[in-house]
């Protein structure tokens, strides 16, 4: 299994920016997948996740209605769009696997991170 | 949202020792709890899922027990590859909520 996140980036306060996870190693389109991040010093927050087939989806109040997570069965991907980004949002962004089809319970395997970086 | 909250926060401990790990859950969570081991500059890594289910590949001196609102890693005979940052996480209901970790160090 591997999982490649980009869209690293160093943004100000009130823009957006696109965060990709490209899947391999396993059948995407039957498992959920989730961002989860990791600010510098801190331990790990869930952001959000999409069901396998799109039709269930949540996030963490700290970021909804600025977050919107979606996924491309066809291109193996994972997209998380951010905006109006604030400086509490930079962090190291994962991209997770869920160990099911559905968006509640454990990642069973973890990208190595993107890098978001807002600050004015 | 369910909060949980690990101890301590860091500990400190020498290869071959018995070393245990305490997670706490503000409410009932079942066995809706896993383990991940994280070292520097690396990602997470699945341990234990479901309380006590061991995952394929993970030396057998890691165990995991408890249920309800309180939780137990346990690493038997500590390896010098064992040090790193250990953390829960509860997948009974969302938003999914972690502990702020614990952090492993050499003694």
């Amino acid at each position: 299994v591997y999982l490649v996140e980009s869209g690293r980036d160093l943004g100000q306060p009130g823009t957006s920016l696109r965060l990709a996870c490209v899947a391999s190693g396993f059948t995407f389109d039957d498992y959920a997948m989730h961002w989860v991040r990791q600010a510098p010093g801190k331990g790990l927050e869930w952001v959000s996740g999409i069901s396998w087939n799109s039709g269930s989806i949540v996030y963490a109040d700290s970021v909804k209605g600025r977050f919107t997570i979606s996924r491309d069965n066809a291109k193996n991907s994972l997209y998380l769009q951010m905006t109006s980004l604030r400086p509490e949002d930079t962090a190291l962004y994962y991209c997770a696997k869920g160990h099911r089809r559905w968006e509640l319970g454990h990642f069973d395997y973890w990208g190595r991170g993107t890098q978001v970086t807002v600050s004015s | 949202d369910i909060r949980m909250t690990q101890s301590p926060s860091s500990l400190s401990a020498s290869v071959g020792d018995r070393v245990t790990f305490t997670c706490r859950a503000s409410q009932n969570i079942s066995h809706y709890l896993s383990w991940y081991q994280q070292k520097p500059g690396q990602a997470p890594k699945l341990l234990i899922s479901a309380a006590s289910k061991l995952q394929s590949g993970v030396p057998s001196r890691f165990s995991g027990i408890g249920s309800g609102t309180l939780f137990t890693l346990i690493i038997n005979s500590l390896q010098p590859e064992d040090y790193a940052t250990y953390s829960c996480q509860q997948s009974y209901s969302t938003p999914q909520t972690f502990g702020q970790g614990t952090k492993l160090e050499i003694k």
